[in-house]
């Protein structure tokens, strides 16, 4: 989906580098999530954001941080990049009580 | 939280139908959505349903809901090679949160 972009598309990192993931938007939307997709394992969530004030932990935040910069802008941090992290990461939008819109993804490797 | 699951694997013969299913233990769940992802891309909505609906068709997808039962099925008329894909069935809950199922990967076989 065009209106969500992820940047990079790739990238590759060595353990204990710090790293950040970007995603902005032109959906307008108010809500912002942050997903990783494991073979088998679906996707889990990260952190999420309904707005520019509002950050909230997912089922799986440890060893992330997030920042809400604008209400377009979501990015993704990884303080100290460890091999198990190596995945596929989303960012997806939404307005309220609606289906989540996704960008095309970040495929980051930790060497 | 909510536990959605779906079978990994599922191969079919173009022109077959293929029939995706998924479960999920949330009873008071809301909205039900089906996903699909190609190679090197994101998730792209492909349809969705209320819980209190059975059913809904759109071209050649029909979604099956059995409330009782816990679970959803997602059917494709007449399977082509460019539906292959994995499809992830997700599931609002009654607290509004989005939980997703592991995928299922479509293989349609020429």
């Amino acid at each position: 989906d065009a209106d969500v972009t992820q940047t990079p598309r790739n990238r590759i990192t060595k353990t204990g580098k710090r790293i950040m993931l970007e995603c902005s938007q032109t959906k307008g939307h108010d809500r912002m999530y942050w997903y990783r997709q494991d073979p088998g394992l679906g996707l889990r969530l990260i952190y999420y954001s309904f707005d520019v004030k509002d950050i909230n932990k997912g089922e799986i935040s440890d060893g992330y941080s997030v920042s809400r910069q604008a209400q377009a802008k979501f990015s993704l941090s990884l303080e100290s990049a460890i091999p198990n992290q190596t995945a596929l990461y989303f960012c997806a939008t939404s307005a309220a009580d609606s289906p989540l819109h996704f960008g095309n993804g970040t495929r980051l490797t930790v060497t | 939280g909510e536990d959605v699951e779906q079978s990994l694997f599922l191969s079919v013969r173009e022109g077959d139908s293929s029939v995706i299913n998924c479960t999920y233990t949330d009873s008071s769940s809301t909205y039900l959505y089906w996903y699909k992802q190609e190679p090197g891309a994101g998730l792209q909505l492909l349809t969705y349903i209320f819980s209190n609906m059975d059913m809904k068709q759109d071209q050649r997808l029909t979604v099956l809901l059995n409330k009782k039962d816990k679970h959803l099925s997602l059917r494709i008329a007449d399977t082509q090679t460019g539906d292959s894909a994995i499809y992830f069935c997700a599931v609002v809950t009654g607290a509004n949160n989005l939980f997703f199922g592991t995928g299922t990967r479509l293989t349609v076989i020429p």
